[in-house]
């Protein structure tokens, strides 16, 4: 049984980086057909999509968030990473790493995340 | 603003079939894919593709797509089904991916 876990800290300062690690445990990072992937969920909201890696390091992102988010992935540690830059209280959410597999054919395109973390809450806060 | 609506909420009684809805162009082009979330809990598969539910999903459970609007079904709706319940797609750009806004059903 796959499974993923998100560790990092639970408290960030206002400016700082928010980061956290997803390790994935009963499966390889390196399956081919897979991506993983970052969500994320402000407390009383609804899900957003931060990005996503391919186990090769190619990358898609958010584009509202593009231009602070980084994602990386060890295949070594069998881990993959998000690193959020001058967080805000606006980035207090509760951050979930998810596996994902996309579908894309002549015939059918689709998509979805079949695995996740239970979540980890970051608050910005000083 | 998400490029996937839903209504905010839905209510179904005990045992009736009820619909929950996600319009959106990119629905045109790709299937959606839906997630049940209990309160406290991290999302979970219920439907992806056409119409493929994971093996750990009650057959009660259906997805359909016409036109821009995708829609989850569940037939005899109980209790344990209440929950919020989000689409998930791709944007019209075909490179992002995207949620809707979520829909809250509360079973009577």
């Amino acid at each position: 049984q796959l499974q993923l876990q998100e560790s990092g800290p639970g408290l960030v300062k206002p400016s700082e980086t928010l980061s956290l690690t997803c390790t994935v445990s009963g499966g390889s990072i390196s399956s081919s057909n897979y991506y993983w992937g970052w969500i994320r969920q402000p407390p009383g909201k609804g899900l957003e999509w931060i990005g996503s890696i391919y186990y090769s390091g190619s990358t898609y992102y958010n584009p509202s968030l593009k231009s602070r988010v980084t994602i990386s992935v060890d295949t070594s540690k069998n881990q993959f990473s998000l690193k959020l830059s001058s967080v805000t209280a606006a980035d207090t959410a509760v951050y979930y790493c998810a596996r994902r597999r996309d579908v894309d054919t002549a015939m059918v395109r689709f998509g979805f995340f079949d695995y996740w973390g239970q979540g980890t809450l970051v608050t910005v806060s000083s | 603003s998400s490029e996937l609506t839903q209504d905010p909420a839905v209510s179904v009684a005990l045992g009736q079939t009820v619909r929950i809805t996600c319009q959106g162009d990119s629905l045109r082009s790709y299937y959606a894919s839906w997630f049940q979330q209990k309160a406290g809990q991290a999302p979970v598969l219920v439907i992806y593709g056409q119409n493929s539910r994971p093996s750990w999903i009650p057959d009660r459970f259906s997805g359909t797509t016409s036109g821009n609007t995708a829609s989850l079904t569940i037939a005899g709706a109980q209790a344990e089904d209440e929950a919020d319940y989000y689409c998930n797609s791709r944007d019209s750009s075909g490179n992002h991916v995207v949620f809707g806004g979520g829909t809250k059903l509360t079973v009577l």
